[in-house]
């Protein structure tokens, strides 16, 4: 089945301790985005990355990492996460960058930092 | 800084009417734009996409791209109480980037 996976579901962490959400698609897209929601701001955009080894910054990336060491999978690091960072998080991926490429979208990872 | 403005509901019509959803946007250079439905606690899925001016129609779905306007809309005709939902507007164009409005909550009473 195709589909995008992330993992964890769901976190409960304590500020400063550093954590990864996973995210992996099977679909041999080039395209994959992490997004975080929040109540009544919508889904923003925090990294994107256009193929292996090329990201780049979204709209909200302060306190964030990526990498893309491998087309199927890239991961969303909080370095010293801290409570402004809870959030609900959605890993995306597409086809290709392009105007006409819809995104697939994961799960969802809900993340609380108390 | 580019933006996508939804008014957030929510909107609420009696089941079988005509569900109407609109979305604004500032960026000219936007290309393309795409209607997603979440469901409470899930993730976004696509419902449309539309890239050129005019109507685009797909089942009970229309969606409406005005470029000089920057308006796009999504229509939902014979509504059913399973498109209770909140629907997402993006904007893709140049950067790489798409850019979300926050959402229009939709409640279709039976």
């Amino acid at each position: 089945e195709a589909q995008v996976t992330q993992n964890p579901r769901y976190l409960i962490t304590v500020t400063g301790k550093k954590l990864t959400v996973t995210c992996s698609q099977n679909m041999n897209h080039e395209y994959m985005s992490w997004y975080r929601q929040d109540p009544g701001l919508g889904l923003r955009q925090i990294y994107y990355s256009m193929n292996v080894e090329v990201t780049d910054k979204g709209d909200v990336p302060e306190g964030y990492k990526v990498s893309r060491k491998e087309k199927r999978n890239f991961p969303l690091i909080l370095e010293s996460p801290s409570p402004n960072q809870t959030s609900l998080y959605f890993c995306a991926s597409s086809l290709r960058w392009g105007v006409y490429n819809e995104q697939f979208f994961g799960p969802g990872t809900r993340l609380t930092v108390l | 800084q580019k933006e996508v403005e939804q008014n957030s509901g929510p909107l609420s019509v009696p089941e079988g009417a005509i569900a109407s959803l609109n979305c604004t946007y500032s960026d000219r250079g936007s290309q393309s734009f795409f209607w997603y439905r979440q469901y409470s606690g899930k993730s976004p899925e696509l419902i449309m996409s539309i890239y050129s001016n005019g109507d685009k129609e797909d089942g009970r779905f229309t969606a409406q791209l005005n470029k000089a306007s920057q308006y796009v809309s999504l229509l939902i005709r014979d509504s059913q109480p399973s498109d209770s939902a909140t629907y997402l507007c993006a904007g893709v164009g140049g950067g790489f980037k798409t850019i979300f409005g926050a959402g229009t909550r939709l409640f279709v009473k039976a």
